[in-house]
């Protein structure tokens, strides 16, 4: 299994331009979710989704969309970029690992995103 | 109140030492908890999950106490390898994703 990999690693955007940031999983995961990580705020939630077809909003979702039409792919739009949205992206995907309740979560590589 | 909260560090300490760090959530309904590492320039790993009876991994021990909505871990007999950040992970209920904490900082000396 390759788990969760991210595309593209590194990007640069000017303001305004948009772009896909790409999220697959292998492990058949029902759940997947977008974070971001910036310094001194820690992992902060964007949007996820608890099954194909259906997604919700984290803490942070505005300039964000997703979208999950197969259980694999999760990929996060941006809209127009903001110097706001500079930060590093991480996808993540998880299962319930027993009746208990516990999620195993296992986030992919990381996109590092430059908005100028 | 934020949900998780936990002591930012950094905790600065030699190798052998032992270390605890603690966390508070504030949501009393929480299913699950967990512990993640997070090294430096790289994604969040798994380090293991929190149970009410407590848990133990090798030189890793986690506490929950959930009268007081209170996660630690300790680490016992540090490396220097055990560097890195350490995330506090709440679960708040089904069907919702992971909330973390702002994370902890250690770094381990010769």
């Amino acid at each position: 299994n390759a788990g969760v990999t991210q595309t593209p690693k590194f990007q640069v955007l000017k303001t305004g331009q948009s772009m896909t940031l790409q999220c697959a999983q292998d492990m058949n995961h029902e759940y997947m979710s977008w974070y971001r990580q910036d310094p001194g705020m820690g992992l902060r939630l964007i949007h996820y989704s608890v099954g194909a077809g259906i997604t919700d909003q984290g803490e942070v979702p505005n300039g964000y969309n997703v979208s999950r039409s197969t259980t694999e792919d999760f990929p996060l739009r941006l809209l127009s970029a903001a110097p706001s949205q500079t930060s590093v992206y991480f996808c993540a995907s998880s299962y319930r690992r027993d009746r208990g309740g516990t999620y195993e979560q296992y986030f992919g590589p990381g996109t590092r995103l430059t908005v100028t | 109140r934020k949900e998780v909260e936990q002591d930012p560090g950094p905790f600065n300490v030699p190798e052998g030492a032992t270390v605890a760090f603690n966390c508070t959530y504030s949501n009393s309904a929480s299913q699950s908890f967990f512990w993640y590492r997070q090294d430096c320039r790289k994604e969040p790993k798994l380090l293991m999950s929190v149970y009410s009876s407590g848990n133990e991994d090798g030189r890793f021990t986690a506490q929950l106490n959930r009268a007081s909505q209170y996660i630690s871990l300790l680490i016992r007999d540090s490396k220097l390898s055990d560097s890195a950040t350490y995330l506090c992970v709440v679960k708040p209920w089904a069907g919702t994703a992971l909330i973390f904490g702002k994370g902890t900082t250690l770094s381990v000396s010769s």
